[in-house]
């Protein structure tokens, strides 16, 4: 069974650009979740996603940052306009249950950003 | 607010000898907690996990954590470290309705010869 993949595995832009961010999560995965690791930091909840509708997305840092997950498959997180502070790494998790003693969150390998 | 704190930012042991990774966290009532890996270029691995029962749970790669209450802990351990144990290691925590992880900041183990 394929596990979470998130693409791509690094991206370097500039300053002002727009990237997207993609995550696929396990297939029948309702929950996805969104993360980031900022440099030197702890890894911080961004948004959930159950199916395609945002559970939660109250780590999202600013309007700069759009996540998407139509038809409830995979979702896209897009930085536009990307700032220098954006760079780190970004997770992606999915899970089938929440809130069960079979919860748990499987991650991907997770996408560096570097914005210079 | 669910918190968790890992006061070693760095750990060096070596080969063979034992290991323990302190965690602290701070939540309301019970909660879910984890151990997760990150191996250079790799992703986040689920190590263990303690949602209620025992106290003392097993996990993958002969590792180790204890819940201890009393203490709002959930150290790590393993008995005898194999060079391929160097990595990041985070401690997680998740509410009862597990809408979000919290994480620490993370622990670097170095292992030398």
């Amino acid at each position: 069974e394929a596990g979470v993949t998130q693409f791509p595995s690094h991206s370097v832009i500039e300053k002002g650009q727009t990237v997207t961010l993609r995550c696929d999560p396990i297939s029948g995965h309702d929950n996805l979740y969104w993360y980031r690791r900022v440099m030197g930091k702890e890894i911080k909840f961004l948004l959930h996603f159950v199916k395609e509708s945002k559970q939660d997305e109250s780590g999202m840092p600013n309007n700069r940052f759009l996540a998407e997950r139509t038809g409830g498959t995979y979702s896209t997180l897009k930085v536009q306009p990307a700032e220098l502070e954006d760079s780190g790494v970004y997770f992606c998790a999915s899970s089938q249950d929440r809130g069960t003693e079979n919860t748990e969150a499987f991650f991907g390998q997770g996408t560096r950003l570097t914005v210079v | 607010a669910q918190s968790v704190t890992q006061p070693d930012i760095h750990i060096t042991v070596s080969e063979g000898a034992s290991l323990e990774l302190r965690c602290n966290y701070s939540y309301g009532a019970t909660p879910y907690l984890f151990w997760y890996v990150q191996s250079p270029g790799q992703g986040l691995q689920l190590l263990l996990k303690y949602f209620s029962g025992d106290t003392l749970v097993q996990g993958i790669k002969g590792f180790e954590a204890e819940f201890k209450r009393s203490q709002s802990s959930f150290n790590l351990r393993k008995p005898s470290v194999h060079w391929s144990d160097a990595a990041e290691y985070f401690c997680a925590v998740v509410g009862m309705s597990y809408q979000k992880v919290t994480f620490g900041t993370g622990t670097k183990l170095q292992v030398i010869p």
